[in-house]
């Protein structure tokens, strides 16, 4: 696609429950990153995939949080348990191949808006 | 110590004034270096990036880099009221952006 896609753009959810948010990068950006933003807060670094593999997840902050990006194109971040303390907007960025003009620039999708009661 | 650290403001500059916006990081092995804006409830975008030591201009933007001092800086010059936003210093270790991390931001607001 033209841009970074995320759904939804808001989810309402329930303590305990289980949560998906899904990115859809920039067609032909091989790298996907995910961030988390809390207000007032920059964006903070969850996990960057090179192609299908995540090539750094030193931000996820416990086991509950999980990312797959199966095919290289489309990620999911999924969330289990999910606690008050999610409550974020998850910002997804994609970037594209080293080598070529732009290669250092993060393109972010929109977001998507957690709220956890 | 936070990887990239900011002001969290706010500047308030008069329309038409120079604003300074500053960052300062803590990996010696950071390489890349951005600054992203981000207007209230929009996603982060691009303004400036640098890679080598020294000043790099683009109209009104002007970013500084000092790795010597950990240090980044971007000058706002001809400030309009459009530029109000929030403005995030990022630090990647290796050209080619790989982990890229995020200060906490700098609010700045142009009066008019």
């Amino acid at each position: 696609g033209a841009g970074v896609s995320q759904t939804p753009s808001n989810k309402v959810t329930e303590k305990g429950k289980y949560v998906e948010l899904r990115c859809d990068p920039i067609s032909g950006h091989t790298a996907l990153y995910w961030y988390r933003q809390s207000l007032g807060q920059g964006p903070e670094f969850l996990i960057y995939f090179q192609g299908t593999g995540a090539a750094d997840d030193s931000g996820l902050p416990n086991d509950r949080f999980f990312a797959v990006r199966p095919e290289g194109s489309v990620s999911t971040l999924k969330i289990q348990r999910t606690e008050r303390g999610d409550s974020a907007v998850y910002l997804c960025a994609s970037r594209r191949d080293r080598g070529r003009p732009g290669a250092n620039v993060l393109t972010f999708g929109a977001g998507s808006r957690l709220t956890v009661l | 110590q936070k990887e990239v650290e900011q002001n969290s403001g706010p500047l308030s500059v008069p329309e038409g004034a120079i604003a300074s916006l500053n960052c300062t990081y803590s990996d010696r092995g950071s390489q890349s270096f951005f600054w992203y804006r981000q207007y209230s409830g929009k996603s982060p975008e691009l303004i400036m990036s640098i890679y080598s030591n020294g000043d790099k201009e683009d109209g009104r933007f002007t970013a500084q880099l000092n790795k010597a001092s950990q240090y980044v800086s971007l000058l706002i010059r001809d400030s309009q009221p459009s530029d109000s936003a929030t403005y995030l210093c990022a630090v990647a270790r290796r050209i080619g952006g790989f982990k890229t991390i995020f200060g906490a931001g700098t609010r700045l607001f142009v009066k008019a």
